[in-house]
C-alpha cells in the first residue's frame, strides 16, 4: 500500500530554471493538493484539485502551476524558478467532501540557488 | 474565508505534566477541524478530528481535544506530557458548507518541547 508518493526527495534548482514537482496516490482519492512548508509559516495551500480536471487555488498560487489529467495524479510545476520558492512541498489527498484526514506524502526540500 | 490560528509558536512542558496547544478557527459554517502532528525529519501523521457530536473527542497517543463553538476554539489536550511528545503540532480546518469540495486550511504550527 504505497499512500501519498512524492518524487523526487531532494532538488537543488538555480534561479529560472523549471521543474515538475510528482505527486501520485493509490486510494482513489478525489481531493488532492499541494502544501508549502516555510519555518514561522506553517503549511500553507498552493494549489488544490477536487477531481480530474478540476484545480483551484490556494493561499500562496503564484509561480505554481498544477494540471490534474487523471485521479492518481497532481504535479505541481514551477515554471521560473526563484529563491522565495525554497521550501519543503508536500503533497496531500483525501476524499472529498467527507471527514476524511488528508494523506501526506514525504515532502520534497527544495532550494533554488 | 475559512482560517485557523495558532497563538503560540511554542509550548514548552515539564515531563508528567499536562500540556494545551491552542487553536482557534473562522468559517462560514460548522467546521471539520484536525489536529496533525510532525516528528522531527518525519512527515505529518494525523492525530483526532472533530466533526460534530461531543465536544471533546479523543486521538492517538493518549491526545484529547475539546471544540468549543462559541470561542470557535479546537485546543489540543493531553493529562499527562511525554518526552517524545515533543514535535510540531498543526490545526487545520475544513468547510463542508462552503462548498462540496472545500480546501483543508492549516495553522502556523506550535513547536511543542517536554523538558525531562
Amino acid at each position: 500500500n504505497a499512500g501519498v508518493t512524492q518524487t523526487p526527495k531532494f532538488q537543488v534548482l538555480k534561479t529560472g530554471q523549471s521543474m515538475t514537482l510528482q505527486c501520485a496516490q493509490d486510494m482513489n482519492h478525489e481531493y488532492m493538493s499541494w502544501y508549502r512548508q516555510d519555518p514561522g509559516m506553517g503549511l500553507r495551500l498552493i494549489h488544490y484539485s477536487v477531481g480530474a480536471g478540476i484545480t483551484d487555488q490556494g493561499e500562496v498560487p503564484n509561480g505554481y502551476n498544477v494540471s490534474r489529467s487523471t485521479t492518481e495524479d497532481f504535479p505541481l510545476r514551477l515554471l521560473s524558478a526563484a529563491p522565495s520558492q525554497t521550501s519543503v512541498y508536500f503533497c496531500a489527498s483525501t476524499q472529498t467532501g467527507t471527514d476524511s484526514p488528508l494523506h501526506f506524502g514525504n515532502g520534497t526540500r527544495l532550494t533554488v540557488t | 474565508a475559512q482560517s485557523v490560528a495558532q497563538p503560540e509558536d511554542q509550548v514548552n512542558v515539564a515531563e508528567g505534566n499536562p500540556l494545551t496547544v491552542k487553536c482557534t478557527y473562522s468559517v462560514s459554517g460548522n467546521p471539520y477541524l484536525f489536529w496533525y502532528v510532525q516528528y522531527p525529519n518525519r512527515g505529518l501523521q494525523f492525530l483526532l478530528k472533530y466533526i460534530t457530536g461531543d465536544n471533546l473527542v479523543k486521538g492517538s497517543y493518549g491526545f484529547e481535544a475539546e471544540f468549543n463553538k462559541s470561542q470557535t476554539s479546537f485546543h489540543l489536550k493531553k493529562p499527562s506530557a511525554l518526552v517524545s511528545d515533543s514535535a510540531l503540532y498543526f490545526c487545520a480546518v475544513r468547510d463542508p458548507w462552503y462548498s462540496s469540495a472545500s480546501k483543508i486550511i492549516f495553522g502556523s504550527g506550535t513547536r511543542l518541547s517536554i523538558r525531562p
